[in-house]
């Protein structure tokens, strides 16, 4: 079965700052790793999904963030912080299913950094 | 495009009563839902998988009889909650997977609903 670990419920930094949100993950099969943003009351928006190829996936709004196998991570960064960004970060691992096609929508969800950035 | 359409956004209703929530993908076909429930200040837990023409499969603790779901068509899910109670009061959340132009996998807005 999969599972996320997020490090850390919440991260305070000032704006202009680094923004580094842990992940860390484990999966029976080679892992679909996620980043999504929440917003109160709103939905999920995706921000990065690493499948297969290139280990460092760049997102939207400035995010990034690398696959390391070795270290079973897929941490989430951003070189400088903005007001904008403070919301609700989760890292989750797809349960893929292969049956006549292959399914990844099934999500594991960590359980959630909330990140406050300071004038 | 690859947009899913929820709704409502949020419901109030009284004990006992019975609510249903949509999930429509507008612009491309689900051949997979998936519903998931966050209650405050936690993550969301998936509650159940659903493809088109399908029953549902349910998670391990998530009642089927209470969290009727749906999925009749290719572009429309829907989750009953039946005889609502206060703490089924929560967020939910759909999924939809398809494929348009490229596989998509995209989440509705959430469904807000409490239970007085």
């Amino acid at each position: 079965a999969q599972s996320v670990t997020q490090l850390g419920s919440h991260v305070s930094v000032s704006e202009g700052a680094l923004v580094l949100l842990r992940c860390n993950y484990s999966s029976s099969v080679p892992p679909y790793l996620f980043w999504y943003v929440q917003y109160p009351n709103q939905g999920l928006q995706l921000l990065l999904k690493y499948t297969t190829g290139a280990t460092l996936v760049k997102g939207i709004n400035g995010f990034e963030a690398e696959f390391k196998k070795s270290e079973t991570s897929f941490h989430l960064t951003k070189p400088s912080a903005h007001m904008s960004d403070a919301a609700e970060y989760f890292c989750a691992v797809s349960d893929r299913v292969f049956a006549g096609g292959t399914s990844y929508g099934k999500l594991t969800f960590g359980q959630g950094t909330i990140l406050t950035v300071h004038p | 495009g690859a947009v899913v359409s929820q709704h409502p956004s949020w419901v109030i209703c009284k004990s006992g009563t019975s609510v249903k929530i949509e999930c429509r993908s507008l612009d491309f076909q689900a051949t997979t839902m998936f519903w998931y429930r966050q209650f405050p200040k936690q993550s969301l837990m998936l509650m159940a998988t659903s493809n088109e023409g399908s029953k549902a499969t349910y998670e391990q603790g998530v009642e089927k009889d209470k969290f009727l779901i749906n999925h009749a068509s290719l572009t429309l899910s829907t989750l009953t909650v039946t005889s609502a109670h206060p703490e089924d009061s929560s967020f939910y959340i759909c999924s939809a997977e398809g494929f348009s132009g490229a596989n998509v996998l995209t989440f509705g807005a959430g469904s807000r609903l409490t239970v007085l």
